[in-house]
Formats: C-alpha cells, sequence, structure tokens
C-alpha cells in the first residue's frame, strides 16, 4: 500500500508560534490530503483536508499546502493555543477504501 | 455525540477467552472500518467492510475474526489474544462513491490481553 513518511515525530512550540508538520508520498496518483487530531484520550477527528485540484486550503488558523510535484504535503496551524496540543495525523488514501496513515506527530504546545 | 458508537469501552480479557467488540454507525455510511492504535504503529488498518463486503485485510491474524451483518453494524469477535494484542481498536465508517471521503472515528475499545 501507500506509504507516507510524516515529520517531526514530536514538535514542541511557545504559544503563539507557528507549527508546521510535512508529510511525503511517493504515489503520485493520490488525490486525497486529509489531517486528523487526536487528543489526549479521544477519537481521531479530521480537521482539515485538500483535494489535488487545489494547492492550499485554509480554515481560520490552520491550513494545508500541497506540492503534488515534490510530492509532499503540510500541515500550518498559526497562533498556536493550549487546545492546540494533540497528536497530528496525516493520511492518504489506499487504494478505494480507507485511509493509510503516516505515524503522528506530537505537538506540545509551551505556555 | 460522534454518529460511530463503540461498546464496550475497555476490555480486560485473558489469553484463553473470546469476546467481541461492538460497532454501530448512525451516519448512513456504506463503509465500515477496524483500525488498530498501539504505541508502534499508532493508526493500522485491520478490515474493511465496502457495502457488507470485506474488501480488505491487512494480514490481520485469525484470531481477529470481524462481521459486518449489514452497513451499520461492524463486530470484532476476538479469541486467543496474546499480550501484544493489548492497544486501543478503532472502529470508522464513510460514505463511499463520491471519491475519497472522510472517515469518521468512534470513541475506541481499550483492550488488555492478560
Amino acid at each position: 500500500g501507500e506509504n507516507v513518511e510524516q515529520h517531526p515525530s514530536t514538535l514542541s512550540v511557545q504559544e503563539g508560534d507557528s507549527a508546521v508538520i510535512k508529510c511525503t508520498y511517493s504515489d503520485s496518483a493520490s488525490n486525497y490530503f486529509p489531517w486528523y487530531k487526536q487528543e489526549l484520550g479521544k477519537r481521531p477527528q479530521l480537521i482539515i483536508d485538500i483535494r489535488s485540484n487545489v494547492g492550499e486550503k485554509k480554515d481560520q488558523r490552520i491550513a494545508v499546502t500541497l506540492n503534488k510535484t515534490a510530492k509532499h504535503f503540510s500541515l500550518h496551524i498559526t497562533e498556536t493555543q493550549p487546545e492546540d496540543s494533540a497528536v497530528y495525523f496525516c493520511a492518504l488514501p489506499l487504494g478505494a477504501d480507507g485511509l493509510t496513515f503516516g505515524k503522528g506527530t506530537h505537538l506540545i504546545i509551551q505556555p | 455525540e460522534t454518529g460511530v458508537t463503540q461498546t464496550p469501552r475497555h476490555l480486560v480479557m485473558g489469553m484463553t477467552n473470546k469476546k467481541s467488540l461492538k460497532c454501530e454507525q448512525h451516519l448512513g455510511h456504506n463503509a465500515m472500518y477496524w483500525y488498530k492504535q498501539s504505541a508502534k504503529k499508532p493508526l493500522e488498518l485491520m478490515f474493511v467492510y465496502n457495502f457488507k463486503e470485506q474488501t480488505e485485510n491487512n494480514s490481520v491474524p485469525s484470531r481477529f475474526s470481524p462481521e459486518c451483518p449489514n452497513s451499520s453494524h461492524l463486530f470484532l469477535h476476538l479469541h486467543t489474544l496474546q499480550p501484544e494484542d493489548s492497544a486501543l481498536y478503532l472502529c470508522a465508517s464513510s460514505h463511499l462513491g463520491q471519491g475519497n471521503s472522510p472517515l469518521h472515528f468512534g470513541n475506541g475499545t481499550r483492550l488488555t490481553v492478560t
């Protein structure tokens, strides 16, 4: 199946600063790029996604950018707040059914 | 309310026990999934059911046996598990047929095998 590499595994930023998490992939046919957030003890939830016909999508403080030539997509969080502390996963379609996930990034917001 | 309900929330079982995990989705979706989440492999796909037909079995040991009686219900039957099977088991659903669509996860069952 499609492999997706996610970096970094842990990211610590000062409250108010920006955070960027990056995922790279190998299958050029991939056309759907979601990001999930999982808070401690809770389920993963979709926070933003992008399809391959656009290069960037923004929703308030979060944005996703896609570079299909370089085969990577990134999650950007600006003006970070304590409630942004969580594990973030990128994902890619697994054939026609389901998603394969990156290994996750533990984002820590330092007060 | 998540739209995807899993029971039980926690389960402790011995290696010789037989138990089942249950998942129900109230979102009108037509595909359901089992994922395993552990420290070693954060979100690992186990099984996919598309319109009640199993379309993916990701090299899962036979001690895990899924069942999907209809598009709203999914079970994972467990027997003779090993301690390394201790993990969070997450059920998810999605709507296929409109291109790729997001997964909606349940809150999971925390399984401990003793």
